[in-house]
């Protein structure tokens, strides 16, 4: 069974930086293509970011492109986003994503989510 | 950037058939997927490659695609199907993935 758990969510003041961790298990990780989504409180999901299973590429929405860095260790089963200058609209339960592939195909499993806060 | 248009909100009663339809000028070349979201939850893929369904997803939930526009079918929707759905697909050079704004879904 395919589990995808996110940590790191806390409360981070603008302009701060975090790091957000998603452990993968039950399927072989270093076969798949790996996306961070976003979702606002009420509002709609919001697509942040993949990783090709190599590390080899990775692509960002315009939103988050120069402030968000997403990387993964296959030896550990581990992505990564590094959350650097951070603004009060990045404020969103962060998941986790598994693609059904190697490339850039969609997501077919999610994690449950961390929650990121940033407010003074 | 890319975008795809859904409507905010559709409405029918249970047995009636919901339509949903997702709008983006690189559907003729770019697949449609849909996500089903309940209050609370993760979403759950319920279509894939504009009209394939995973495993365990009822067969009353169906999609298509023409032209710019892709389309979720829940023909005699129930309760059950209250959510919110959205689809997804990429840009015309697959290097940002896109979601609809989302589509409320009532039945009562």
């Amino acid at each position: 069974e395919v589990q995808l758990v996110e940590s790191g969510g806390v409360v981070v003041q603008p302009g701060g930086s975090l790091r957000l961790s998603c452990a993968a298990s039950g399927f072989t990780f270093d076969d798949y293509t790996m996306h961070w989504v976003r979702q606002a409180p009420g509002k709609g999901l919001e697509w942040v970011s993949l990783i090709i299973w190599d590390s080899g590429s990775t692509y960002y929405a315009d939103s988050v492109k120069g402030r968000f860095t997403t990387s993964r260790d296959n030896s550990k089963n581990s992505l990564y986003l590094q959350m650097n200058s951070l603004r009060t609209d990045d404020t969103a339960l962060y998941y986790c994503a598994k693609d059904r592939g190697a490339s850039r195909d969609y997501v077919d499993h999610w994690g449950q989510g961390t929650l990121v806060t940033v407010s003074s | 950037s890319y975008e795809l248009t859904q409507p905010p909100s559709v409405s029918v009663s249970p047995g009636q058939t919901a339509r949903i339809t997702c709008s983006g000028d690189a559907l003729p070349k770019k697949y449609a997927h849909w996500y089903q979201q309940k209050s609370g939850q993760a979403p759950v893929l319920v279509i894939y490659e504009d009209t394939k369904r995973p495993s365990g997803i009822p067969e009353r939930i169906s999609g298509s695609s023409s032209g710019t526009r892709a389309t979720l079918t829940i023909s005699g929707a129930q309760v059950e199907d209250e959510a919110d759905y959205y689809c997804y697909s990429t840009d015309s050079s697959g290097n940002q993935g896109v979601f609809g704004g989302g589509t409320k879904l009532t039945v009562l």
